[in-house]
């Protein structure tokens, strides 16, 4: 059974501070994505990294994969009230379907960030 | 960017009642839609896929008889949560998988539902 642990849970930070979020999984993934949730709301995809050692970057937010380790991170750089919310990290697994196939995720618990002024 | 409309935002309802909630894909065709859970503070937690013109798969612990999945077309999925009941109140996203291949072929996410039953 495929686990995704993420970790802090909470994270409180002050603007400017750098953090990193981490995202470990339990087994061989396909695909793995960060996903911003703000209360009340769905979720906004940030990031789909798709191999060993991929690392994609926007604003002041960076996200990396490991797939040796298991371990995926979003780095925070220099943060911003703004930033405040739910980040989730989900693991794609691929399966096969009568014809074609198709892409399960695996959620963490997320990490709810607060950024203080 | 693709998008994925779901319908309604929140809806408030007796106990005992069904609701139902659409799920569409505006401008592209879904393979695959997915149903997800969220309690408050909580994670999503996969309920079930939908494929267009069959079954729908549900996870380990979903009732099928009280969540209803119809997928009956490429662009529309539908949950019916049957004989709601306090316990059902959450947050209900669908997800619809474009039909292409390469680095698009993800999920893109509705705006989910929020349920209350009382």
């Amino acid at each position: 059974e495929l686990k995704v642990e993420q970790n802090p849970l909470f994270l409180s930070m002050q603007e400017g501070k750098n953090y990193t979020i981490y995202c470990n999984y339990s087994t061989t993934s396909d695909r793995l994505y960060w996903y911003r949730q703000d209360p009340g709301k769905s979720l906004e995809s940030l990031f789909v990294l798709l191999s060993n050692g991929a690392v994609k970057q926007e604003g002041r937010l960076m996200a990396s994969l490991d797939t040796k380790a298991r371990l995926s991170t979003l780095h925070i750089t220099a943060a911003v009230h703004d930033l405040s919310a739910t980040y989730f990290c989900a693991v794609g697994r691929f399966y096969l379907l009568t014809q074609g196939g198709s892409e399960k995720l695996v959620f963490g618990k997320g990490t709810k960030l607060t950024v203080n002024p | 960017g693709a998008v994925v409309s779901q319908h309604p935002s929140w809806v408030i309802c007796k106990s005992g009642t069904s609701v139902k909630i659409e799920c569409r894909s505006l401008d592209f065709q879904a393979t695959t839609m997915f149903w997800y859970r969220q309690f408050p503070k909580q994670s999503l937690m996969l309920m079930a896929t939908s494929n267009e013109g069959s079954k729908a798969t549900y996870e380990q612990g979903v009732e099928k008889d009280k969540f209803l999945i119809n997928h009956a077309s490429l662009t529309l999925s539908t949950l019916t949560v049957t004989s709601a009941h306090p316990e059902d109140s959450s947050f209900y996203i669908c997800s619809a998988r474009i039909r292409l291949a390469g680095p698009k072929n993800i999920q893109y996410f509705g705006a989910g539902t929020r349920l209350s039953v009382l």
